[in-house]
């Protein structure tokens, strides 16, 4: 069974400028989470999606949004990019609330903002 | 807002001995702790996971203990290995609200 895969591995953007990072949860799975991983830090929530609806949000500006698709995939948008946005952004999925609280993450995309 | 403590940070080990990892949280309404291993570079894997009615939970070497009335719970390892060497993150969950609120990680070294 595949497990969480996060796309893409890397992704360089200047600040001001919007990134789009995507995820497919383990299949099966309908609650999709984002956390930012900052270097030396830990990690922190940033939102929750479970079919289809935000769900839970992170304390985290306006700026970083997402969305879940119909196929429970989902998309994590972060406009006006800023130097500190630079960090690990992990996905998680679980079965969905209420069935199993298990979270299994994702290999993580790694935004550097120059 | 739930919040999770965990100590040490850093926490250097010989081969052999045992490890203790320790945390705490705020919100008495947490009801799920996972603890997850991440290796240099890699995703957070989780290790073993507790939940608010059961006070403690063995798989092979590792263990936690959950201490509700005094809101901590811990991490154990015994007979620790150098491939056990990774950074240890607990967490509390409220399920109700599903996001899992980190402690802060330690970094284990086991040397051989």
């Amino acid at each position: 069974e595949a497990g969480v895969t996060q796309s893409p591995t890397h992704l360089i953007k200047t600040r001001g400028q919007q990134a789009t990072l995507r995820c497919s949860p383990i299949s099966g799975h309908t609650s999709v989470y984002w956390y930012q991983q900052a270097l030396g830090l830990g990690l922190q929530f940033l939102l929750w999606y479970d079919e289809g609806e935000e769900r839970n949000r992170g304390n985290f500006p306006p700026r970083f949004s997402g969305r879940q698709f119909p196929n429970y995939s989902s998309e994590l948008n972060v406009n006006a990019l800023e130097l500190e946005d630079s960090a690990l952004y992990l996905c998680a999925s679980s079965l969905g609330s209420g069935e199993e609280e298990t979270q299994y993450f994702g290999p993580g995309t790694r935004l550097l903002v120059l | 807002g739930e919040n999770v403590e965990q100590h040490p940070s850093t926490l250097s080990v010989q081969e052999g001995d045992s490890a203790v990892i320790k945390c705490t949280y705020s919100d008495s309404a947490s009801n799920y702790f996972p603890w997850y291993k991440q290796e240099l570079g890699k995703r957070p894997q989780l290790i073993i996971d507790i939940r608010s009615n059961v006070g403690e939970k063995k798989d092979q070497r590792i263990a936690v203990t959950l201490n509700k009335t005094a809101k901590h719970f811990s991490l154990h390892i015994t007979e620790t290995q150098p491939e056990d060497s990774a950074v240890y993150f607990c967490a509390a969950v409220n399920t109700g609200f599903q996001k899992l609120v980190f402690g802060t990680g330690t970094r284990l070294l086991v040397s051989p």
